[in-house]
């Protein structure tokens, strides 16, 4: 089975500019949660969506949007970036059998690495 | 906000040596998974564990939940250059979907020098 694919992998942007990146869920997978990885503050949790509706969402401002689509690939989308915004984004897919304490264990994909100028 | 505490944040350690990284919370999970993240590539699930006392292992390595179910540790037997690498825990708060309920720690960068 394929992994979880991001693309694309390495993005750089220049500040008030907006990105969006792209995600891959493992085939069969329908949960796709997006995170932040920052050497600061570590991997921050973005949103999550399954079957195409967003289920929760993380604490990040209005620029941080997201959407998925009816196979489940997913997107996400920053706009008017901050220097801030530089950081390692984190696409992940969950099987999602029905709950129960293996149904949110995450297959990550490599990752995007954004740097905003 | 419930946080996950990792210690230590950075270990640089010599080939064959043992080791211990901990992940501790005040509050209780439903169960907590433990990640290893090489440079470049995103987290790759080592674990999971469900029950208060559970040990797992996994080859050289040691995983324990705690008893409440607040804290678990990994233990790494004579380290291999190969273990180097980001080491993250998460926990879950229950269960049933919505991954906001995952939380994760900031991690336990570990380097083995040969």
């Amino acid at each position: 089975k394929a992994g979880v694919t991001q693309t694309p992998r390495y993005l750089i942007k220049t500040r008030g500019q907006q990105v969006t990146l792209s995600c891959s869920p493992i085939s069969g997978h329908r949960s796709v949660s997006w995170y932040q990885q920052t050497p600061g503050q570590g991997l921050q949790f973005l949103f999550e969506y399954f079957s195409e509706t967003q289920r929760n969402k993380g604490n990040f401002p209005g620029r941080f949007s997201g959407r998925q689509f009816s196979n489940s690939r997913s997107e996400m989308n920053v706009s008017t970036l901050e220097l801030g915004d530089s950081a390692l984004y984190l696409c992940a897919s969950s099987l999602e059998l029905a709950g129960g304490p293996f149904a949110s264990e995450q297959f990550f994909g490599p990752g995007t690495r954004l740097t905003v100028l | 906000t419930q946080l996950l505490e990792q210690s230590p944040q950075f270990l640089s350690i010599q080939e064959g040596e043992n080791l211990t990284v901990y992940c501790n919370s005040s509050s209780v999970f439903s169960s907590l998974q433990w990640y290893r993240q090489e440079p470049g590539e995103g987290p790759v699930l080592l674990v999971t564990v469900v029950t208060g006392g559970e040990v797992k292992k996994l080859k050289r390595l040691t995983f324990q939940f705690g008893d409440a179910r607040k804290d678990s540790s990994l233990h790494i037997t004579a380290a291999q250059p190969g273990d180097t690498g980001l080491y993250l825990c998460a926990g879950v708060h229950n269960y049933g979907g919505s991954q906001g309920n995952l939380i994760f720690g900031k991690g336990t960068k570990l380097s083995v020098k040969p």
